[in-house]
């Protein structure tokens, strides 16, 4: 079975601060894909990541970080400088390699003031 | 735009009702997926399909039904609505039955609100 654990419901900054969301992931698979959506006030699911299972490498894209740890099951995000656009829900998603879903976590809101 | 299609954004009816809510995949994906978004469910994975035929099934509700034309398009119908049926409903795209390793594109979703 998979699961997805986002502990943080909501997390407030004040802008310019950095934000770090934690997401960890239970699964029995070697090779699994783990994903970060955000979601922002106007609805739509918009795609940041894609990682698999046997590249641990963590990567950066602009303001964005990720950092991916198969010891601790982990796979976290964060967010440099944030900025009032980055007010929004953010979901870690994992799929198994056989599997046909994705599965969510339940989302943590990020409230960024200026 | 993600190149997949949903139809309509919003759709507001009343208990009883029956609607149908469309998606058109991203151009070359063979595999819909439909979820429901709840404020209390989170996002669900409903259903599956792939090249026209249905293959997997989540939490969905025998009240609700799906179908993949031959177009690969996707209709998912929901009868008799309850007002706890009211959710944001996504379509989501893959080129391959199994969407980890080329992802999922998602569409901007229906509204769905039940009065």
């Amino acid at each position: 079975a998979q699961k997805v654990t986002q502990a943080q419901t909501e997390i407030s900054v004040v802008e310019k601060e950095d934000v770090t969301l934690d997401c960890v992931y239970e699964t029995r698979d070697t090779t699994y894909y783990l994903f970060w959506y955000k979601q922002p006030p106007s609805g739509e699911l918009v795609f940041l990541i894609r990682r698999n299972s046997f590249d641990e490498q963590n990567e950066i894209s602009g303001r964005y970080s990720w950092n991916f740890q198969k010891s601790t099951s982990s796979f976290n995000f964060t967010i440099t400088a944030s900025q009032v656009v980055d007010s929004a829900v953010y979901f870690c998603a994992l799929s198994e390699a056989n599997d046909y879903k994705l599965s969510f976590g339940a989302g943590t809101t990020v409230t960024v003031r200026a | 735009d993600s190149g997949v299609t949903q139809t309509p954004k919003h759709l507001i009816t009343a208990t009883g009702q029956r609607v149908t809510l469309r998606c058109s995949p991203r151009s070359g994906d063979l595999s819909v997926y439909w979820y429901q978004q709840s404020l209390d469910q989170g996002l669900q994975f409903l259903i599956q399909y792939y090249n026209g035929e249905e293959r997997a099934k989540g939490n969905i509700l025998e009240r609700f039904s799906a179908q993949q034309f031959p177009d690969l398009h996707s209709e998912l119908n929901l009868s008799s609505l309850e007002l706890g049926d009211s959710a944001l409903y996504f379509c989501a795209s893959s080129p391959s039955g199994t969407g980890g390793a080329y992802g999922y594109t998602f569409g901007s979703g229906t509204r769905l609100t039940v009065v």
